[in-house]
């Protein structure tokens, strides 16, 4: 069965400073992998999406980047955080639909 | 864009209470999903659902594409079925897999 893992759960930062989140899946190859950010407890907003390695495409211009390194690996990251990219950010894959999310990174930029 | 809207946006119900959650989406879909959020943030895929009707044990949901909406049956409700209950759909236009999501139905069940 697929499993997603995303770490770390959470995360203080000062504003300023980078960040990078990792997403790995297992029991699936060529996902299609997806970053969600949730501001305020309520609905998710796509952030990024990835069809294959090295393949990015970004849904909102914003102050983070993504990348795959590898099949199976997605990683957020800033090079400087803003107070307002805090809040909850969620990994996914899907194949034909979002299967699976990850147990999400809550980010506070103070 | 798509517009994806969720009613009511707060339910609070006693333990064994049946609801029924609603989602109106303004364009045409090839794919909706139906998310329980816990109160600890994890997102479970409930349905996949683009048309028809489905259950899964006391969850049932039915989505009527040519009238843009889906509605997710909650019978006999637990204080574990508490969190919030996203609809999330894939609009027809994008021909991709990406999801948007609505805004949410927060539910809270008191036994």
């Amino acid at each position: 069965s697929q499993t997603i893992h995303q770490w770390p759960a959470t995360l203080v930062q000062p504003v300023g400073s980078p960040l990078s989140l990792e997403c790995t899946v297992e029991g699936t190859s060529n996902p299609n992998l997806y970053w969600y950010r949730q501001a305020a407890g309520r609905g998710l907003q796509l952030l990024f999406y990835s069809v294959g390695i090295g393949q990015i495409s970004s849904e909102v211009p914003q102050n983070l980047s993504a990348s795959r390194p590898q099949d199976r690996q997605f990683i957020l990251s800033s090079k400087k955080l803003l107070l307002s990219d805090s809040g909850f950010y969620l990994c996914a894959w899907g194949s034909r639909a979002v299967g699976t999310f990850g147990s999400g990174t809550r980010l506070t930029v103070v | 864009g798509i517009q994806v809207e969720q009613s009511p946006p707060d339910l609070i119900l006693q333990e064994g209470a049946n609801s029924t959650l609603r989602c109106n989406f303004s364009d045409s879909v090839n794919n909706l999903q139906w998310f329980h959020q816990n109160p600890w943030g994890q997102l479970i895929n409930l349905f996949y659902i683009p048309s028809g009707t489905k259950q899964n044990g006391r969850l049932s949901a039915t989505t009527v594409a040519t009238e843009r909406y889906s509605l997710l049956y909650i019978s006999s409700s637990q204080t574990t079925d508490s969190g919030v209950y996203f609809c999330a759909v894939e609009p027809r236009a994008y021909n991709t897999d990406k999801l948007i999501f609505g805004t949410g139905t927060r539910l809270q069940v008191f036994p």
